[in-house]
């Protein structure tokens, strides 16, 4: 089992849509998520961090943690083309020095 | 955000060379990584650092190795380069708010 899955996609929504992006992680004891979205080409930018249980809104959009269910998701609202990217799930090892472990990413593309 | 700096963005070698990507920051955060990235696949970390001559490797295995004789530099060097280490080589370096911010990357091709 890797320790951070996600749903390889694509995920296709239409314009103006929801987007729900899916994540798991394994290690009970992590503290803090991320989610980072990756244009082709490029390098991993910084969406939002969640690290309480519960949902966390920023902008369009919203994390949502469940540590019960080792379970993190993140939602787009009003998704635009300019959304399609791939969206990593990254897990903090907190009690190894905090590295960072990525999901292998959700394709997201969204049709105008 | 951490201000991340690598060199070179793109890189095309012959095999057998010797390559060092250089990785700089402006922030003084003592921790820093290095991930591997292959087109469409998943990040790997391959080094990591906790401070000035604090390295380790990550856990994908790496013929690569890192050095960290300042803080501001976390170069990572390839003593003799190979096909098979064509790939996209992210540093990244950790906040005072505790998130990793990544650099623009370094495309290596080894031809």
């Amino acid at each position: 089992q890797k320790e951070v899955e996600q749903n390889s996609g694509p995920l296709s929504v239409p314009e103006g849509a929801i987007a729900s992006l899916n994540c798991t992680y394994s290690d009970r004891g992590s503290q803090s998520f991320f989610w980072y979205r990756q244009y082709s080409g490029k390098s991993p930018e910084l969406i939002m961090f969640i690290y309480s249980n519960g949902d966390k809104e920023d902008g369009r959009f919203t994390a949502q943690l469940n540590k019960a269910s080792q379970y993190v998701s993140l939602l787009i609202r009003d998704s635009q083309p300019s959304d399609s990217a791939t969206y990593l799930c990254a897990v903090n090892r907190d009690n190894q020095g905090g590295k960072l472990i990525f999901g292998q990413g959700t394709e997201l593309s969204v049709k105008p | 955000e951490a201000d991340i700096y690598q060199t070179p963005r793109y890189l095309v070698i012959g095999t057998g060379k010797k390559i060092t990507l250089e990785c700089s920051q402006t922030m003084g955060h003592d921790k820093m990584y290095w991930y591997q990235q292959d087109p469409g696949m998943e990040l790997h970390l391959i080094h990591y650092s906790y401070g000035v001559n604090s390295t380790e490797k990550g856990d994908l295995s790496s013929e690569s190795t890192v050095s960290r004789i300042r803080t501001e530099h976390f170069p990572l060097t390839l003593e003799s380069a190979r096909p098979s280490h064509t790939s996209q080589y992210l540093c990244a370096g950790r906040s005072a708010g505790n998130t990793i911010y990544f650099g623009e990357g370094s495309w290596l091709t080894v031809v």
